[in-house]
C-alpha cells in the first residue's frame, strides 16, 4: 500500500522561513496537498493541486511536488501557525495521509 | 457557506454497530463526491469510505465488508454505517467535501466514536 512519510516535528523562529516535507514513491506523479489542523480543530486545506492556495490562505503558505517528495513552505512564520500539518495524495482509488508534522513556533 | 454537520457518534461496545450521519448545507450536495476520514486522538488522518456522485463506494482494507457508506441526495445527507466494531474503530469520525482532483475542501466538526467494554 502507499505511504507519505513526514517528519514529527519541525520548529522554527518567528518571521523565519520553515519547510516541511512529505516522502513517498514518485509523488510528483501524483497531486499533493496539504491541511493544517490547530488543537481542537478540524483540518483546514493550505494546499490543493500541488502548489495551489484556496482563498483566505495567506500568500506566505506556498507548496511544490517534485521527485519522491512534496514540500510545504511558509515563509515569514507566525505564532498563529503553530499546528499539526498533514500531507495528503490518491493513489488507485485510495487517499492517503502522511503521519503528520507538528510544527513549533519558538 | 459550506456546512457539514455530524452525529450518531457515542459508546459502543466491541462487535457493536453504530449508524454516523452528516447533514449537508450551503452547496448542490448531489454534485459532489463525499468521503469520511477518522482520526485517533491528536494522531494520523485515515481514510474510511468514498463515495461518488454516481453512488459508487470505496473503501480502504481495515473497513472494508464493515462500514457501508451512503447517501441521500434528497435529504442532503450523507450516512456511514459501522458494523462489527472494534477498539482501533476509536476514533473522531470527520464527515468531508471533495472539492476537487483530489483534496477535501470541506470538513465537518466530527463525532467521536468510542468502542470500548
Amino acid at each position: 500500500s502507499y505511504e507519505l512519510t513526514q517528519p514529527p516535528s519541525v520548529s522554527v523562529s518567528p518571521g523565519q522561513t520553515v519547510s516541511i516535507s512529505c516522502s513517498g514513491d514518485k509523488l510528483g506523479d501524483k497531486y499533493a496537498c496539504w491541511y493544517r489542523q490547530k488543537p481542537g480543530q478540524s483540518p483546514v486545506l493550505v494546499i490543493y493541486q500541488d502548489d495551489k492556495r484556496p482563498s483566505g490562505i495567506p500568500e506566505r503558505f506556498s507548496g511544490s511536488n517534485s521527485g519522491n517528495t512534496a514540500t510545504l513552505t511558509i515563509s515569514g512564520t507566525q505564532s498563529m501557525d503553530e499546528a499539526d500539518y498533514y500531507c495528503q495524495t490518491w493513489d488507485t482509488t485510495t487517499w492517503v495521509f502522511g503521519g503528520g508534522t507538528k510544527l513549533t513556533v519558538l | 457557506e459550506v456546512q457539514l454537520v455530524e452525529s450518531g457518534g457515542g459508546l459502543v461496545q466491541p462487535g457493536g454497530s453504530l449508524r454516523l450521519s452528516c447533514a449537508a448545507s450551503g452547496f448542490t450536495f448531489s454534485n459532489y463526491d463525499m468521503h469520511w476520514v477518522r482520526q485517533v486522538t491528536g494522531k494520523r488522518l485515515e481514510w474510511v469510505s468514498t463515495i461518488g456522485t454516481s453512488g459508487a463506494t470505496y473503501y480502504p482494507g481495515s473497513v472494508k465488508g464493515r462500514f457501508t457508506v451512503s447517501r441521500d441526495n434528497a435529504q442532503d445527507s450523507l450516512y456511514l454505517q459501522l458494523n462489527s466494531l472494534r477498539a482501533e474503530d476509536t476514533a473522531v469520525y470527520y464527515c468531508t467535501r471533495e472539492g476537487g482532483t483530489y483534496y477535501i475542501d470541506s470538513w465537518g466538526q466530527g463525532t467521536l466514536v468510542t468502542v470500548s467494554s
